[in-house]
């Protein structure tokens, strides 16, 4: 069975500093990983996917996230946080062959951004 | 383009009661999720349908609880006889068709609160 962890509830940063959301997963072969994010009120939104190739994957807002497959980790990175990313992250897996087609999500973590 | 819609956006009914939830999604779209978000619990997965394919409904807590979706297109989830325990976030996705091995981002809509008194 797959599964992901997002260790911290929640991460409080202030603006200007990096950030750094954590996730790692668990997953038979080799993973596909995404986080997203949900802003108040809203759905989900995309912001970033791991199918394969360089670990460090780029995305949306100014987000990355590095892939480490020794770790089974996907942290979730920005360099420099804004008030505005403050938002609930979530990170999800599947498999990349075999297993299922529905994707896993973490419980999420919510980001604060301090002005 | 239009995104995944869902309504109603808030519901508010009797334990006991029979409620129905709509999705819309992205036209085009073959794969359609539902999942229940509740306070604290990140999202869980209820059933998921696949073009023509039969859907998965692996995740449906009860009996109490079915979905369609017609002409796959728009989907329904309709939950009987609630209780308080389904009041939730009911968060409805979708996806395009997969071409090959790589997988799809799901397109996420707003969301239908369901409260149950």
């Amino acid at each position: 069975a797959q599964s992901v962890a997002q260790p911290e509830d929640q991460v409080n940063v202030a603006e200007g500093n990096p950030l750094t959301v954590k996730c790692t997963y668990s997953v038979s072969g080799n993973p596909y990983l995404f986080w997203y994010v949900q802003y108040p009120n809203r759905g989900l939104q995309f912001l970033l996917k791991y199918i394969t190739g360089d670990n460090l994957v780029k995305g949306s807002y100014g987000f990355e996230a590095e892939f480490n497959k020794s770790q089974t980790s996907f942290h979730l990175k920005k360099p420099s946080a804004l008030v505005s990313d403050s938002a609930l992250y979530f990170c999800a897996v599947r498999p990349s062959s075999g297993g299922s087609y529905i994707p896993t999500f973490g419980r999420g973590t919510s980001l604060i951004v301090h002005p | 383009g239009a995104g995944v819609s869902q309504s109603p956006s808030n519901k508010v009914t009797e334990k006991g009661k029979d409620v129905e939830l709509r999705c819309d999604p992205i036209s085009g779209h073959t794969a359609l999720y539902w999942y229940r978000q509740s306070l604290g619990q990140g999202l869980e997965f209820l059933i998921y349908f696949q073009g023509n394919s039969a859907p998965d409904k692996s995740g449906l807590p009860s009996d109490r609880f079915s979905a369609e979706r017609t002409g796959g297109s728009v989907s329904t989830l309709t939950i009987q006889r609630t209780q308080q325990e389904d009041s939730a976030v009911y968060l409805c996705a979708s996806s395009p068709p997969r071409q090959g091995p790589i997988p799809y981002e799901q397109y996420f809509g707003p969301g239908t609160r369901l409260t149950v008194t």
